[in-house]
């Protein structure tokens, strides 16, 4: 059974300090990681996606992967109150394939 | 370039009734997966449709069916509706080449079975 487990929420960081979001996945075949932002009410935005170990930077948003640790983390820097919505971890196991998805953080950025 | 597109946006049905749920992918896209979204949890995968066939299936029970057409537009029915259903229906869409993995969702259907 593959799964991804997200650190349970919700997660509350003042407004310019870095919100740190993690997952864990349990299928060491899964290939790409992707971060979606979801806001209450809409559908899942796509903000990240990862396939190497290391970070990925695009502008605020830092992903981190660690393929050994089977760790995803998505770092957002000067966190503002624009950024309170739920963060869905996914994987893919093989392209062209299914996403799974982990349960959601919730993040609250208080001004 | 219009993204994902579903319809309808909301809609509310009765027990035992059956729905289809419309999607159109993004342009370039031919890969087209339906997930349901719970209150609270993440999405879960039902179906994957590509080259108007079934390509992998999640969990769900028969009562869950799909359709892919020549233009990549994708249908989900659900038939005997149950309380259960109720949820957020997402399309999501990809393709391959140099589309590789990035997978977008539409704005998703809001599903209430009363």
């Amino acid at each position: 059974q593959k799964e991804v487990e997200q650190n349970s929420g919700p997660l509350s960081v003042p407004e310019g300090a870095i919100a740190s979001l993690n997952c864990t996945y349990s299928d060491r075949g899964s290939q790409s990681f992707f971060w979606y932002r979801q806001y209450s009410g809409k559908s899942p935005e796509l903000i990240m996606s990862i396939y190497s170990n290391g970070d990925k930077e695009d502008g605020r948003f830092t992903a981190q992967l660690n393929k050994a640790s089977q760790y995803v983390s998505l770092l957002i820097r000067d966190s503002q109150p624009s950024d309170s919505a739920t963060y869905l971890c996914a994987a893919i196991y093989n392209q062209g394939g299914k996403l799974i998805f982990g349960q959601g953080t919730e993040l609250s950025v208080k001004p | 370039d219009a993204g994902v597109t579903q319809s309808p946006t909301h809609l509310i049905k009765t027990r035992g009734q059956q729905v289809t749920l419309r999607c159109s992918p993004k342009s370039g896209h031919d890969t087209v997966s339906w997930y349901q979204q719970a209150l609270g949890q993440g999405p879960q995968f039902i179906f994957q449709y590509y080259e108007e066939e079934e390509r992998q299936r999640g969990n769900f029970p028969d009562r869950f069916s799909g359709h892919q057409f020549p233009n990549y537009s994708s249908e989900l029915n659900v038939n005997a509706l149950l309380l259960g259903d109720s949820a957020l229906y997402l399309c999501a869409s990809s393709g391959t080449g140099a589309y590789g993995n990035t997978i977008y969702f539409g704005e998703g259907s809001w599903l209430t079975v009363v």
